[in-house]
């Protein structure tokens, strides 16, 4: 069946690049999430966006990040002037409706973003 | 200081053993608590959501219970299995001020199975 798709799975960028990294997520979902995870650690909010507006996006760590979801579905995160400290993977969820007290949140598998 | 303590950080048992993991938060206020596995590159799946009414869930071999007087959490992995190996995240969900469900993830139990 058709999960959340994250595009690429890996992606290795020089320090001061720009990346984008895109999430498709289940069809139908009206919630989608954003979250970082580095090693050892648990995933860390990012954005959260309902329909397709952002919702809440109190956990973008900087103005280097932005994220979009234009039409409702599919959502960019966009780094500018990437750093070595933005290495790390990037996870998308989504969720049938939100903020539901019981949304369960389906994840992808992450693009793990290498910055050197 | 991590909203969600869990504990311990890793372990090893032998298949076929039982393990429980254990989390405590300090969310509040506090609409739901949730388990998550995460095997190595992947993104975490959902095992069981419990809302703060909940005492005890049930998915298979997992069972997760619920203290909400005491903000505390445990699952309990039955007859363990080598596809048991992963990491274990327990997620509580923080109301917050805008009424926007944020969830707050713990750092994880890694698990290993070991034949």
């Amino acid at each position: 069946g058709a999960g959340v798709s994250q595009t690429p799975s890996n992606k290795v960028t020089e320090k001061g690049k720009y990346v984008e990294l895109r999430c498709d997520p289940i069809s139908g979902h009206t919630a989608l999430y954003w979250y970082r995870q580095s090693l050892g650690q648990g995933p860390e909010f990012l954005i959260y966006f309902q329909g397709t507006g952002a919702a809440d996006d109190s956990g973008l760590p900087n103005d280097r990040f932005f994220a979009v979801r234009p039409e409702g579905s599919v959502s960019t995160l966009k780094i500018q002037r990437t750093e070595r400290g933005d290495s790390a993977v990037y996870l998308c969820a989504s969720s049938p409706a939100g903020p539901g007290y019981n949304s369960p949140l389906h994840f992808g598998n992450g693009t793990r973003l290498t910055v050197t | 200081k991590n909203q969600v303590e869990q504990s311990p950080q890793s372990l090893i048992i032998l298949e076929g053993k039982n393990c429980t993991l254990q989390c405590n938060y300090t969310v509040s206020p506090f609409s739901n608590l949730r388990w998550y596995k995460q095997d190595t590159g992947r993104g975490p799946v959902s095992l069981t959501i419990m809302t703060f009414s909940e005492n005890t869930k049930s998915n298979g071999r997992y069972t997760a219970t619920l203290d909400a007087d005491t903000k505390q959490s445990s699952l309990h992995i039955t007859a363990s299995q080598l596809s048991d190996s992963a990491s274990y995240i327990c997620v509580v969900s923080d109301m917050g001020s805008t009424g926007f469900q944020k969830l707050v993830f713990g750092t994880g139990t890694r698990l290993l199975v070991s034949p």
